[in-house]
């Protein structure tokens, strides 16, 4: 495995449900985001975690909870959504503090809230 | 991977003609700049990337040029091709240090055969 991985690709779940959305990166960086792309605002962050400590949580509504158990993955658990909720979630990463190329993004997980 | 519903702004050219995207970006203090392309069904990857230091940046097909008195970026594809239909996002840096992106809205390209 390379790169960037999201998984599930795709997943339709209930106001009342709990699920959760996986990332994995095989780059050896240290920092990760989860970002939300939706028909309103396309391209939204959401969390970054540098060094496996949460540094920026912009905004977010509480029923969307990350965890970051070690630097190579992220979660972001999900309960109580809305159907406003339902976007595509995309998981990056990147090498903070070598100057280097910017992130690098999973293809994403396709949330549908019914 | 696509942006669903968005009204995006839309450049169509014929195959083998140059196209140029636009990009105006918001913080004056931005010191980092990043072409993202996005294909359907896919994240957004990664295509050029330019310093504040610099004015221009060629890469393979492709050409980044920053105004920063203006605070406008381009990104210059040569001899568009089918494969180059997409989405473009620009993205600034506008944390020191931490590399949390800020993205543009994005324009749709569309290649002609």
């Amino acid at each position: 495995e390379t790169g960037v991985t999201q998984t599930p690709r795709h997943l339709v779940m209930g106001m009342t449900n709990k699920k959760s959305l996986k990332c994995e990166q095989h780059l050896g960086h240290n920092a990760m985001y989860w970002y939300k792309q939706s028909a309103k605002k396309p391209l939204e962050l959401m969390f970054v975690y540098s060094l496996e400590e949460r540094v920026e949580n912009n905004s977010v509504p509480s029923r969307f909870s990350p965890e970051c158990p070690n630097s190579s993955h992220l979660f972001l658990h999900l309960h109580t959504l809305q159907p406003e909720d339902s976007a595509l979630y995309l998981c990056a990463s990147s090498q903070v503090g070598t100057g280097g190329d910017g992130y690098t993004f999973g293809s994403g997980t396709r949330l549908t809230v019914v | 991977g696509e942006s669903v519903g968005l009204h995006l702004p839309t450049l169509s050219v014929q195959e083998g003609d140059n196209s140029i995207i636009n990009c105006a970006y918001s913080n004056s203090a931005s010191d980092y700049f990043i072409w993202y392309k996005q294909e359907s069904g896919k994240g957004p990857q990664f295509i050029i990337d330019i310093r504040s230091n610099m004015d221009k940046r060629q890469g393979q097909r492709v050409t980044v040029l920053l105004n920063k008195t203006v605070k406008h970026l381009s990104l210059q594809i040569a001899a568009t091709q089918p494969g180059d239909s997409a989405v473009y996002f620009c993205a600034e840096n506008t944390g020191t240090g931490r590399r949390a992106l800020t993205f543009g809205s994005g324009t749709r390209l569309q290649v002609q055969p």
